[in-house]
């Protein structure tokens, strides 16, 4: 199956900072979607994205499919932004049409 | 995010028995998914659904069945739990080349 690879895993931030999650797929997918879980467990979804740039508030995100791989940018962050963001794939068609997650990034915003 | 509702939410079990895990969705996803999520492992799919009565299995099947007996359900039996399942479960609809949207997560413990 195809691998998805997130980086850093971990990633420290002052409230205010700017960030960028990388992620990488091996090979070529249908579509990618980045997620946020909160630290109540919730799974939210932040983008459809696959291909080109989208904006949502202080979040864009970016995915050149042809070179493989995604970049999800969090500006001015919030203590709020905290919790592990997921890149997750498509690939597949039909009745094997499937969704492959990264192990997730870990992001703390501090105060 | 809205139209995907899990039960139970918590659920303590013994080893050696069954235990079944609901998903409820209201917006006619067409593909519908469990997936557990464990540290270090991110989400793994277990089984997933393409339509009713069709199912297929995940990476992480063994130990687990489905059924989709219409649209709106999606149920996931343990058929005889084990410590190694304790984990958070969660179901998604959506996919197949659209946004996937996850229910709350279910918390099992298998003592």
């Amino acid at each position: 199956g195809i691998q998805v690879e997130q980086s850093p895993p971990d990633l420290i931030l002052q409230e205010g900072a700017n960030s960028t999650l990388r992620c990488n797929f091996s090979d070529s997918v249908n579509n990618l979607q980045w997620f946020h879980q909160n630290p109540w467990g919730q799974l939210i979804n932040l983008f459809y994205i696959p291909s080109g740039t989208k904006q949502n508030g202080r979040l864009s995100a970016t995915t050149v499919a042809t070179e493989r791989y995604s970049l999800l940018y969090i500006s001015s962050s919030q203590t709020t932004d905290s919790g592990v963001y997921f890149c997750a794939v498509g690939w597949g068609s039909g009745a094997n049409s499937k969704l492959t997650f990264g192990k997730g990034i870990t992001l703390s915003v501090r105060p | 995010d809205a139209g995907i509702t899990q039960s139970p939410r918590h659920k303590v079990t013994e080893t050696g028995t069954p235990v079944t895990l609901r998903c409820h969705q209201t917006e006619n996803h067409r593909y519908m998914y469990w997936y557990r999520q464990d540290p270090g492992h991110g989400l793994r799919l277990i089984h997933y659904s393409y339509g009713v009565k069709d199912t297929d299995k995940g990476e992480v099947s063994d130990g687990y069945s489905v059924s989709r007996s219409k649209t709106e359900d999606f149920l996931l039996t343990l058929e005889s739990a084990t410590s190694s399942q304790t984990s958070v479960y969660f179901c998604a609809g959506g996919g197949g080349g659209n946004t996937i949207y996850f229910g709350e997560g279910s918390w099992l413990t298998v003592v």
